[in-house]
């Protein structure tokens, strides 16, 4: 089992363009997550997907979109990317969104420059 | 909302030596509370959580953390630790979903020779 994957590994980009971030589980989990990890601020919730055909905001979701594609697949898109948006961001899933534990995927290095 | 400070950002210390990574949390409600390890170019790992019972919670990797209700806190502690316990950990807690999970900013604990 590969568990959590992530593509790409590293990103960089130009203010004002687009990108999607691909994540994919194999442990038939019903619920994705997106976070963002920054210096001093640990991870932070952007979007989140209970079970497949469902979204929702978590925390810091301005400037993100998400699509969950089918159960295993859960994509992060960036429409027009900004400085601000320089992070790592981390894929994880669970079996369900109450407190089962997450899976972490190791994670897209994103400069915006 | 809930919480979490991590008081140390960095915590040096020799190799076989005890250790304690402190974590206070503020809720105005139940909370379940965790520790997660990153080590480098990694995605997080469940190191243990506290959901109810047993205040005195043990981990992998020969961790254990207390739960300390009046004093709000959730300290993580080895009584030696290797070289590969190198890495970052982070405390989180959360009011009862994984999509209302806080987590602190983080403490690098680097084990030297």
């Amino acid at each position: 089992n590969a568990g959590v994957t992530q593509t790409p590994k590293f990103q960089v980009l130009k203010t004002g363009q687009s990108m999607t971030l691909q994540c994919a589980q194999d442990m038939n989990h019903n619920s994705m997550y997106w976070y963002r990890q920054d210096p001093g601020m640990g991870l932070r919730l952007i979007y989140y997907s209970a079970s497949e055909g469902t979204t929702d905001k978590g925390e810091v979701p301005n400037g993100y979109n998400v699509s969950r594609l089918n159960k295993r697949e859960f994509s992060l898109r960036l429409e027009s990317a900004a400085p601000s948006q320089t992070s790592v961001y981390f894929c994880a899933s669970s079996e369900a969104t109450d407190l089962y534990e997450q899976y972490f995927g190791p994670g897209t290095r994103l400069t915006v420059t | 909302a809930q919480s979490v400070t991590q008081l140390d950002s960095q915590v040096p210390v020799f190799e076989e030596a005890p250790v304690e990574l402190r974590c206070n949390y503020s809720s105005s409600v139940s909370v379940y509370l965790f520790w997660y390890v990153q080590y480098p170019n990694q995605g997080l790992q469940l190191l243990l959580k506290y959901l109810s019972g047993s205040t005195l919670v043990k981990g992998i990797n020969g961790f254990e953390a207390e739960f300390n209700k009046s004093q709000t806190s959730f300290h993580l502690r080895k009584p030696s630790v290797h070289i590969s316990d190198t890495a970052e950990y982070f405390c989180a807690v959360s009011e009862g979903n994984n999509n209302d999970m806080r987590f602190g900013a983080g403490t690098r604990l680097t084990v030297k020779p």
